[in-house]
């Protein structure tokens, strides 16, 4: 069975600070992992993918997140946190043909 | 940029009551899928459908659901007899590709309401 766990549901930082938000997952097939990003009154929007290869992907707007198969996480980070960053962060695991996702994190950031 | 519409974006129903939500995939792309999110909780596989037919469907589709394309544009999903418990959020998805490293794109949700 495929599982994803993302630690915290809540995270708030300053802006300007490094954002972490953690994704764990647990499955019987090679992942392929996905971070989705969903801002107030809109749909889900895609920030990264990881398939297969190099283990640290680039995003869309500043973000990055590495696949540490040993660790079996996925964790998303962002250098320095912008205002218009707010919003809900989905870490979801595909190893079939469906979607598996996180509890979301709501990050926000203070200025 | 191509995206995913769905309607309505909120729809309060009493129980019983047969509820359609609508959503009309980006046009070029032949998969199809519904996810829910009850508040609070996971976002969660409901359904994926392909050359009119389902693909996959999870424990949560049952009888009481339905999809289908009736006109090559528009995916529906019906629910027949709404439960207090169906009260969520439902994402209609599409893709051009399927399998693992297809990209999912969603639309922005139609919160459904059952009293």
């Amino acid at each position: 069975a495929q599982s994803v766990t993302q630690l915290g549901s809540h995270v708030s930082v300053s802006e300007g600070a490094l954002v972490l938000l953690r994704c764990n997952y647990s499955s019987s097939v090679p992942p392929y992992l996905f971070w989705y990003v969903q801002y107030p009154n809109q749909g889900l929007q895609l920030l990264l993918k990881y398939t297969t290869g190099a283990t640290l992907v680039k995003g869309i707007n500043g973000f990055e997140a590495e696949f540490k198969k040993s660790e079996t996480s996925f964790h998303l980070t962002k250098p320095s946190a912008h205002m218009s960053d707010a919003a809900e962060y989905f870490c979801a695991l595909n190893a079939g043909n469906m979607l598996t996702f996180g509890g979301g994190t709501r990050l926000m950031v203070k200025p | 940029e191509p995206e995913v519409t769905q309607t309505p974006s909120h729809q309060v129903t009493q129980m019983g009551q047969e509820v359609i939500l609508r959503c009309v995939p980006i046009s070029n792309h032949l998969y199809f899928y519904w996810y829910r999110q009850i508040l609070g909780q996971k976002v969660e596989f409901l359904v994926s459908f392909y050359n009119n037919e389902i693909s996959e469907k999870s424990e949560i589709f049952d009888d009481q659901f339905s999809v289908e394309r009736p006109d090559g544009s528009n995916f529906t999903l019906k629910i027949r007899s709404t439960k207090l418990e169906d009260s969520a959020m439902y994402f209609c998805a599409s893709s051009r590709d399927r399998g693992r490293t297809g990209e999912l794109f969603f639309g922005e949700g139609s919160r459904l309401t059952v009293l």
